[in-house]
């Protein structure tokens, strides 16, 4: 079975704090992808990033970047010098052939000014 | 603008009424999906469809039924078989129905019933 795992319910940090939002998931397929989402207060959910299990090179997009371990199955978000605007519950999520897509409970982030 | 649609944003219902939700997009995508979201539980996946006229249950459809009649529809409707169906509803697409396209969501319906 699959399964995503945000272990990191809610996190606070102070504006320009960096923080990382861990991601772990299960998965006994060999080709699958790996999302992130961002959910603001309005509550539509905007895609941030796709990741497949044959590139495990860490991405960096502005002051977001991306960290893919395949040997400890985890994709972890960074969000560098954190703003206001950072504020939002944030998702992981797996989708694998022949399964349906697997989100995780999602982190709530605080930035506080 | 593209994107998806849902109507209305909130949604009161009493006990043992159906209710159904809307879903609409532009984007021309084949793959639509809808998704429940309760706190602390992520999304689960209720229903997808690849193409009109067809539609497949997902990890919680008992108590809900859809409909593929357009490709830019995909109403949802809550029957009064859900037992716990107070929740935030997302609705979804993706260009395809594979793994490595993105699914774009619309503002959501939260419904309450009473």
């Amino acid at each position: 079975a699959q399964k995503v795992t945000q272990a990191q319910t809610e996190i606070s940090v102070v504006e320009k704090e960096d923080v990382t939002l861990d991601c772990v998931y299960e998965t006994r397929d060999t080709t699958y992808y790996l999302f992130w989402y961002k959910q603001p207060p309005s509550g539509e959910l905007v895609f941030l990033i796709r990741r497949n299990s044959f590139d495990e090179q860490n991405e960096i997009s502005g002051r977001y970047s991306w960290n893919f371990q395949k040997s400890t199955s985890s994709f972890n978000f960074t969000i560098t010098a954190s703003q206001v605007v950072d504020s939002a519950v944030y998702f992981c999520a797996l989708g694998s052939y022949g399964q349906n897509f697997v989100f995780g409970p999602g982190t709530r982030l605080s930035v506080l000014p | 603008d593209g994107g998806i649609t849902q109507s209305p944003k909130y949604l009161f219902r009493k006990e043992g009424q159906n209710v159904t939700l809307s879903c609409e997009q532009n984007l021309n995508h084949d793959a639509m999906y809808w998704y429940r979201q309760d706190p602390g539980q992520g999304l689960r996946l209720i229903y997808y469809s690849q193409i009109v006229n067809d539609f497949q249950k997902g990890d919680i459809a008992e108590g809900y039924s859809v409909s593929r009649e357009k490709k830019e529809s995909f109403p949802l409707t809550v029957t009064s078989a859900q037992k716990n169906p107070t929740a935030f509803y997302l609705c979804a697409s993706s260009m395809q129905l594979a793994l490595n396209y993105e699914q774009y969501f619309g503002p959501g319906t939260r419904l309450t019933v009473t």
